[in-house]
């Protein structure tokens, strides 16, 4: 069955350094993407990065970077240079199926990531 | 340009009353999709639509739920006779394709 594993409740990363956020995922199908997103206090769900199964490259958007590491279905969110502002919940989410499917996302239990001055 | 948008932002109820909340997709996007995010979890799938077609209910959305995507526009969610457990964050998102999905503020849902 499909699902998003994050192992990590909390993080704390001191500010203007690199910081990995763990997530692995389950599924059958061989096609999939996975995303990233962040949550801060507000409550918005705020799209980072988007990976999709067959993309030969990790992705990277800015200071986020995604892991990709098909083989262990790993999918870690590395965010490098750390600031204040990044302090909020961060969720890894998968979709299954190509642009046939719904669409719909999987997620995991998200990481309350915090930065310190 | 304009995000996703919800209304209301809070909604403060009776247990046993009717609540019914709103979504604005941006305005290109033809997929539209519900989420149920409660306290220190990540957000489940409710339902999705593609234009004004309802394709997908989760097994989450009991006969209390209803919704609609009239014309493919607007949708609404609407909850009937509502429980302590109904209390959650109700997120919409849409999107124009499947790799990406741009989520509202969310309406924040309590049952007294």
């Amino acid at each position: 069955a499909q699902k998003i594993t994050q192992t990590q409740p909390g993080m704390f990363v001191q500010e203007k350094e690199a910081v990995t956020l763990d997530c692995t995922y389950d599924t059958s199908d061989p096609s999939y993407g996975l995303f990233w997103y962040k949550q801060p206090s507000s409550g918005e769900m705020i799209f980072l990065i988007y990976q999709g199964s067959y993309d030969q490259q990790n992705a990277t958007e800015g200071r986020y970077s995604l892991n990709f590491q098909k083989a262990r279905k790993s999918a870690n969110l590395v965010i490098s240079a750390s600031q204040l502002g990044d302090s909020a919940m961060y969720f890894c989410a998968m979709r299954e199926g190509g642009s046939g499917n719904t669409g719909k996302l999987i997620f995991g239990q998200g990481t309350t990531l915090q930065v310190k001055p | 340009d304009t995000g996703v948008s919800q209304d209301p932002r809070h909604k403060i109820t009776k247990r046993g009353q009717n609540v019914t909340f709103r979504c604005d997709p941006i305005s290109e996007h033809n997929r539209l999709y519900w989420y149920r995010q409660t306290l220190g979890q990540g957000p489940e799938f409710l339902t999705y639509f593609q234009n004004e077609a309802q394709l997908e209910k989760s097994r989450l959305l009991s006969d209390r739920f209803s919704a609609e995507r009239p014309k493919g526009s607007f949708s609404t969610l609407e909850i009937q006779r509502t429980e302590q457990g109904d209390s959650a964050m109700y997120l919409c998102a849409s999107s124009l394709v499947v790799f990406e999905q741009f989520f509202g503020p969310g309406t924040r849902l309590t049952v007294l």
